[in-house]
């Protein structure tokens, strides 16, 4: 199938880390991708992970790939008011994304 | 820094008229791509196009849907006959490398 799950809520405070999680289904994907959308926005890209790739960090960001078990984590460090938004991991299949059903950060001050 | 741009950001219009969906894609790039949001959903690949053909479409991608790039820069999705069920958030995306970039969306009501 083409399924990328996500749980839907995560609630932090704020100064605290954020893991989001995703699971995907195709082993062949050739790149994940996280992106984030705040409230009646469009899709901002955060960041992206090549599947030969354990590890990304970017600043605050840091993407975690388990290959095996076809798993992807957004850590976000030191989270802020403005992470609230929805975050949705993306799969790579051919040309298209599929996208998980996103998770929802609330960051409570 | 350029962006993806949509036109228009709300469209409301009733049952069975056509509706045209316009996006400017980033100027060098060559892959554009169609993807819906129904509310609640998750983003749901339409159909992708290269070299001013389709190179993909999904299920969703019925003959009522149809994209074109009439003047070189903008990219339409034109649904013919709106149904209820077409009310969602369409995104644009352009590809370079790897990479896609989304517009800000438009949101289409169908009354």
């Amino acid at each position: 199938g083409e399924d990328v799950e996500q749980s839907l809520f995560l609630s932090v405070r704020e100064g605290d880390s954020s893991v989001i999680n995703c699971t995907y289904t195709d082993s062949s994907s050739t790149y994940l991708y996280w992106y984030k959308q705040e409230p009646g926005a469009g899709l901002q890209l955060l960041t992206y992970i090549f599947s030969n790739m354990d590890m990304k960090q970017d600043q605050r960001l840091t993407v975690l790939l388990n290959k095996k078990d076809k798993h992807l984590s957004l850590r976000i460090a030191d989270t802020q008011t403005g992470d609230s938004a929805i975050y949705f991991c993306a799969e790579k299949k051919g040309g298209k994304l599929i996208f998980g059903q996103g998770t929802e950060l609330s960051v409570k001050p | 820094e350029p962006e993806v741009t949509q036109t228009p950001s709300h469209q409301v219009t009733q049952m069975g008229q056509e509706v045209i969906l316009r996006c400017v894609p980033i100027s060098n790039h060559l892959y554009f791509y169609w993807y819906r949001q129904i509310l609640g959903q998750k983003v749901e690949f339409l159909v992708s196009f290269y070299n001013n053909e389709i190179s993909e479409k999904s299920e969703i991608f019925d003959d009522q849907f149809s994209v074109e790039r009439p003047d070189g820069s903008n990219f339409t999705l034109k649904i013919r006959s709106t149904k209820l069920e077409d009310s969602a958030m369409y995104f644009c995306a352009t590809r370079s490398e790897e990479t896609q970039y989304f517009g800000p969306g438009t949101r289409l009501l169908v009354l």
